[in-house]
């Protein structure tokens, strides 16, 4: 089936710094979608993507759709310490078809 | 506005068991979904429906049972819960591609 890979895998970073992190596909997806989810909570949906090319911010979040279609990038501006967490990509290759995962990227902000 | 609840949201149960764990959304969403968490694993797609009455399996079905009978409702039973089924389950819904998700059941099985 199809694979997101998700990197990297886990970062520390110091609380200021901005993050970058990256979903790539070897298939074409119509949508993207970044998540996070906290300790012992459900994801939360963040940002959404649906065009080629297409740049969102939510905060001091900013996620972009990638020009091939598949690839996504999500960067957290001056880091916090509440921006711990697993942060999920997520794509949907066509109209009815579920959403595939990628395995998470395990944020940690050292104050 | 309630959203999407799951109960239980700890379960402890022993092999050969049959237990289920339930969903329920407000939102009136066509779909829903349960999904497994394991370590390494990420999410891995259980089950999935798009309409009362009309279910699909996911990436992981084997060892799993849903029904659907009304668009709010989408429980989730393990027939003979195994050890490897110890996991945390969430279920979701949507209606268009987004999905949104529960808190979560953390089940055991010993």
């Amino acid at each position: 089936g199809q694979q997101l890979n998700q990197s990297p895998q886990s970062m520390f970073i110091q609380e200021g710094e901005d993050v970058s992190m990256n979903c790539t596909s070897s298939s074409i997806f119509n949508t993207w979608l970044w998540y996070k989810q906290d300790p012992g909570e459900g994801p939360v949906l963040l940002i959404a993507l649906y065009k080629a090319g297409e740049l969102t911010s939510n905060g001091r979040l900013t996620a972009q759709f990638g020009i091939t279609r598949k690839d996504s990038f999500l960067n957290i501006s001056a880091s916090i310490p509440s921006d711990v967490g697993i942060y999920f990509c997520a794509g949907q290759a066509s109209g009815n078809t579920p959403l595939v995962f990628g395995k998470g990227t395990r944020l940690s902000v050292i104050a | 506005d309630a959203g999407i609840t799951q109960s239980p949201r700890y379960k402890i149960t022993e092999t050969g068991r049959q237990v289920t764990l339930m969903c329920h959304q407000t939102w009136s969403h066509s779909y829903m979904f349960w999904y497994r968490q394991d370590l390494g694993h990420g999410l891995r797609l259980i089950y999935y429906s798009a309409a009362a009455d009309i279910t699909d399996k996911g990436e992981v079905p084997d060892g799993y049972v849903v029904s659907r009978s009304k668009t709010e409702n989408f429980p989730l039973t393990l027939e003979s819960a195994t050890r490897s089924q110890t996991s945390v389950y969430f279920c979701a819904s949507s209606q268009h591609v987004e999905q949104y998700f529960g808190p979560g059941t953390r089940l055991t099985v010993t």
